[in-house]
This record gives C-alpha cells, structure tokens and sequence, in this order.
C-alpha cells in the first residue's frame, strides 16, 4: 500500500520568514495530493491541492509543488502570521482508495 | 448541514464496554471516511464507504470494530468491548466523489476515552 513520509515533524519560524514541509510517499499510481490544516480541538481543513498533471499551484500565501519522478511534493507558506501556527498533514491517494496521510509537522510561527 | 457532524464529541467508557460513534455527513456526499487519531500521531485510515459498493474495511484494526452507513447518509462506527489502545480521537470525513477526485471535510471528531 501507500507510504506517506513528512518531514519536518515540527517546525518554528519568525512571523514573515517562510516554511517549508516536504513529504515522500510510495505508490506511482498515486494522483491526488492534498494538504490538510488542524487547528487545536478542531478537524483537519483542506489548504490545497495538487493533481499529478500539475507541477505547481498556488493560492495567494500558499503554494504546493510535485515532483512526480522522484515521488515527492512540498508544501510553502510564505510571510507566515502567528495564525498559520497549526499541525499541517499531507497526503496522497489515487482513485477507489482512501487517502493515505502522513505523521503531520506542528508548525509556529513566533511574532 | 453545513458541515460533517459528529457525536458525541467527547466520550468517556469502561474498558469492556461497547461504544458507538455518529457521523453525520454533508448532504449529497457520497464518499465517507473514517480516520482514528491518536495523540501526537497522524491520520490512520479505518474504512472507506462509496454509494452502494462494499466498503473498503482494510484499516479497521481487529474485529472489534466495525461500521455501517444506512441510507447512504449516516454512519455508525462501532467498537465492542473497548480496551485502553482504543482510546483516540476518530474523525469522519466525507466526499462530493471518490477521495482522489475532490477534497475531503471533516468533522470534528469524537475523542474517546477508555478508562
């Protein structure tokens, strides 16, 4: 089955300065990349995502890029604010089976 | 809904006891999904409902689990007699589609706690 690695597992930046968290995962037939938001005491909230036709896309601070040959994709916020302090999860999935996630990264982002 | 609903959203049991968990999913949505958290960790994957086809039961951990979707709408995932490993937070999700073919939206959880 699917492996999704990610890395880091945490993660503190300066408000303003950019992170980065990358995940790996395992499957070629993998096709759908998505990138989930958990705030505290909340479930995880869809921030973006990517199909395996696309090399980048992005949506005003944030941006997801996929390297499909060597079977990896990243996720970027630029100009963090202390409210993108959440654990981020990214995941991978094809179609007829569920999404496979990875170990999530706790990001904070310090004023 | 608006969104996916979930309850009770917390649950305290005797280790033994049989616990059920509901998921309300956004109306229209075909797909459901039920995912198990436990502290610190990722999303583990426990089974995947599509319109009528069998469910997908390959994430379930032991037969002491299980899940049903009546009426292609609401879910019930059940745990019999719990034991203290059960204790989690486990979040539905559903889908317009098929998970590859659009996002999911969660609920936000029932964390159970096996005492």
């Amino acid at each position: 089955g699917e492996n999704v690695e990610q890395h880091p597992s945490t993660l503190s930046v300066q408000e303003g300065d950019s992170a980065v968290i990358k995940c790996t995962y395992s499957d070629s037939a993998s096709n759908y990349f998505p990138w989930y938001k958990q705030e505290l005491g909340k479930g995880p909230q869809l921030i973006i995502d990517i199909r395996s036709n696309v090399g980048e896309k992005k949506d005003q601070r944030i941006a997801v890029t996929l390297n499909k040959t060597a079977k990896h994709f990243s996720l970027h916020i630029t100009e963090t604010q202390p409210e993108d302090s959440a654990v981020y999860f990214c995941a991978a999935g094809n179609s007829g089976y569920a999404l496979n996630f990875g170990k999530g990264t706790s990001l904070l982002v310090t004023p | 809904g608006a969104g996916v609903s979930q309850s009770p959203s917390n649950k305290v049991t005797e280790k033994g006891k049989d616990v059920e968990l509901r998921c309300d999913p956004i109306s229209g949505h075909t797909a459901l999904y039920w995912y198990r958290q436990s502290l610190g960790q990722g999303l583990e994957f426990l089974i995947y409902f599509q319109g009528n086809s069998a469910p997908d039961k390959s994430g379930l951990p032991s037969d002491r689990f299980s899940a049903e979707r009546t009426g292609g709408s609401v879910s019930t995932l059940t745990i019999q007699r719990t034991q203290q490993e059960d204790s989690a937070v486990y979040l539905c999700a559903s889908s317009l589609d098929g998970p590859a073919n659009y996002g999911y939206t969660f609920g936000s959880g029932t964390r159970l706690t096996v005492v």
